[in-house]
């Protein structure tokens, strides 16, 4: 059974880098699957960040476009996210999930998901 | 941009039916999913391909989708069941939308 978790700093400053790995057990990244990245702002609703196919090819939420990187190490067998020039508003929980593709897509496993405030 | 909306909350007695809905722009075209999530934990699948339950998941959880609007319906409720749900519109697409999520009071 896949497993996901999430690690990195709880705490970023404005204006800086977020960064987040994902580590996973049970299943090799490489294999097949998309790896993403949904975030939760406190007593808010899921927001899709995007994901990584394991070929490498991403997709990004528009909104988000312009500063998201999520990229693959399977040598480590992890993905990451990257979140460049953050602000208060990006303080959310991030999870990272595996999402089945196919005919009908959806996140079939999730991580425990980690808190990241941003503020100085 | 693709929208989902849901209700923001809905009431059930324990043992009655409770329906959740989520409306879209021909949303019957697609598929549907639905999560849970409890306070503090990860959401949780209940619902894919409109019908389909993952392992676990207990019966009394059901799904549809036609026209504008899915459907989670949960017979039988139990205390247990209290937590916000969102849905997905789970197609092909290379972007993920999700529902604004409704809090499910059993009471």
């Amino acid at each position: 059974q896949v497993q996901l978790q999430e690690s990195g700093p709880g705490l970023v400053k404005p204006s800086e880098t977020l960064s987040l790995t994902c580590s996973v057990s049970g299943y090799s990244i490489s294999s097949g699957y998309f790896w993403g990245w949904i975030r939760q702002p406190p007593g808010k609703g899921l927001e899709w960040i995007g994901f990584v196919h394991n070929t490498g090819s991403t997709s990004y939420n528009p909104s988000l476009k312009s500063r998201v990187t999520i990229s693959l190490d399977t040598s480590k067998n992890q993905f990451s996210l990257k979140l460049s020039s953050v602000t208060a508003a990006d303080t959310s929980v991030y999870y990272c999930a595996r999402r089945v593709g196919g005919s009908g897509t959806y996140f079939e496993s999730w991580g425990q998901g980690t808190l990241v405030t941003v503020s100085s | 941009s693709y929208e989902l909306t849901q209700p923001p909350s809905v009431s059930v007695s324990p043992g009655q039916t409770a329906s959740i809905t989520c409306s879209g722009d021909k949303l019957g075209d697609k598929y549907a999913c639905w999560y849970q999530q409890k306070p503090g934990q990860s959401p949780v699948l209940v619902i894919y391909q409109n019908t389909k339950r993952p392992s676990g998941i207990p019966e009394r959880f059901s799904g549809s989708n036609s026209g504008n609007t899915a459907t989670l319906t949960i017979s039988g409720t139990q205390a247990m069941d209290e937590a916000d749900y969102y849905c997905q519109a789970c197609d092909t697409s290379t972007y993920v939308v999700f529902g604004g999520g409704t809090k499910l009071t059993v009471l």
